[in-house]
C-alpha cells in the first residue's frame, strides 16, 4: 500500500509555455502534499505545502503565481509551471502523507525548458 | 530552523565493504528521522525510519540509530554491493513544523565490483 503516482515522468516545453505535473494517492487519502524540487547533484528543496480544499502554503522565495497548486481532491494534487523558462528545468517531486506509512514520495517529473 | 548536516560525498568503496553515512541533526520538536535512496533518474524511496530515541531503523541490510544525546541518524551496512550504488538522504520530518521534511544534501556511493 501506499504508493503515490507521479506523471508525466518527463517532459520538454517550449519557453513561454505552461506544465502541468499530477500527483496522486493510488490507495489511501492525503490531505496534505508535498512539492519538491531538485537541482542536479544537490538536495530537495520543499516549494510548498499542498493542503485539500485549500491554498497551498507556499515557502520563502517560490512565487506562488508561477507554481500553481491545485488539491482540488483528496487523491490529487497538481504543479503547474507557468510561462515556463530555462532556469525552470529541474526533477520535481511530490510526497504525500497518509496510508499509514507516513510520507511516500512520487518517481518524480524531469522538466526540460527549452 | 530544522536542519540536517550529512556526509559529504562522494563515497567510494569495494564490494563487501562496510559502510557508514554520517547525520546529525537540528530540530526544535522531536522529530522523525528518516534515510532514503534515490536511483539514477528515479524518484526517492524510504530505507528506513526511526520515530523516537534509541529507535533502530533497518532494512535490506542497512541499519540507521535515532541518537537523541549526539543527535545522529548514522547510516550503515555491513556490506555492501554494486547495487547499492545510488545517492542516500537524511531526513527529518518535525510536528512541530507542519510535518516538512527537511533533507541533508544526499551522499552519492558507488560501490565497484
Amino acid at each position: 500500500g501506499a504508493v503515490v503516482s507521479q506523471h508525466p515522468s518527463r517532459v520538454i516545453c517550449k519557453s513561454g509555455t505552461s506544465v502541468k505535473i499530477e500527483c496522486r494517492s493510488l490507495d489511501f487519502q492525503a490531505t496534505t502534499m508535498f512539492w519538491y524540487r531538485q537541482f542536479p547533484k544537490q538536495s530537495l528543496m520543499l516549494m510548498a505545502t499542498s493542503n485539500e480544499g485549500s491554498k497551498a502554503t507556499y515557502e520563502q522565495g517560490v512565487e506562488k503565481d508561477k507554481f500553481l497548486i491545485n488539491h482540488a481532491s483528496l487523491t490529487l494534487s497538481t504543479l503547474t509551471v507557468t510561462s515556463a523558462h530555462p532556469e525552470d528545468s529541474s526533477f520535481y517531486i511530490c510526497s504525500a502523507r497518509g496510508g499509514g506509512r507516513g510520507y511516500t514520495f512520487g518517481s518524480g517529473t524531469r522538466l526540460t525548458v527549452v | 530552523g530544522d536542519s540536517v548536516t550529512q556526509m559529504e560525498g562522494p563515497v567510494t568503496l569495494s564490494e563487501e565493504a562496510f559502510l557508514t553515512i554520517n547525520c546529525t541533526y537540528t530540530a526544535t520538536g522531536y522529530p522523525s528521522l528518516f534515510w532514503y535512496v534515490q536511483y539514477p533518474g528515479e524518484g526517492l524511496q524510504l530505507l528506513l525510519k526511526a520515530t523516537k530515541a534509541d529507535d533502530k531503523g533497518s532494512n535490506k541490510g542497512f541499519e540507521a540509530t535515532y541518537r537523541k544525546e549526539t543527535t545522529s541518524f548514522h547510516l550503515e551496512k555491513g556490506s555492501v554491493q554494486v547495487s547499492d550504488s545510488a545517492v542516500y538522504f537524511c531526513a527529518l520530518s518535525d510536528r512541530t513544523n507542519a510535518g516538512k521534511s527537511t533533507f541533508g544534501d544526499g551522499t552519492t556511493l558507488t560501490v565497484k565490483p
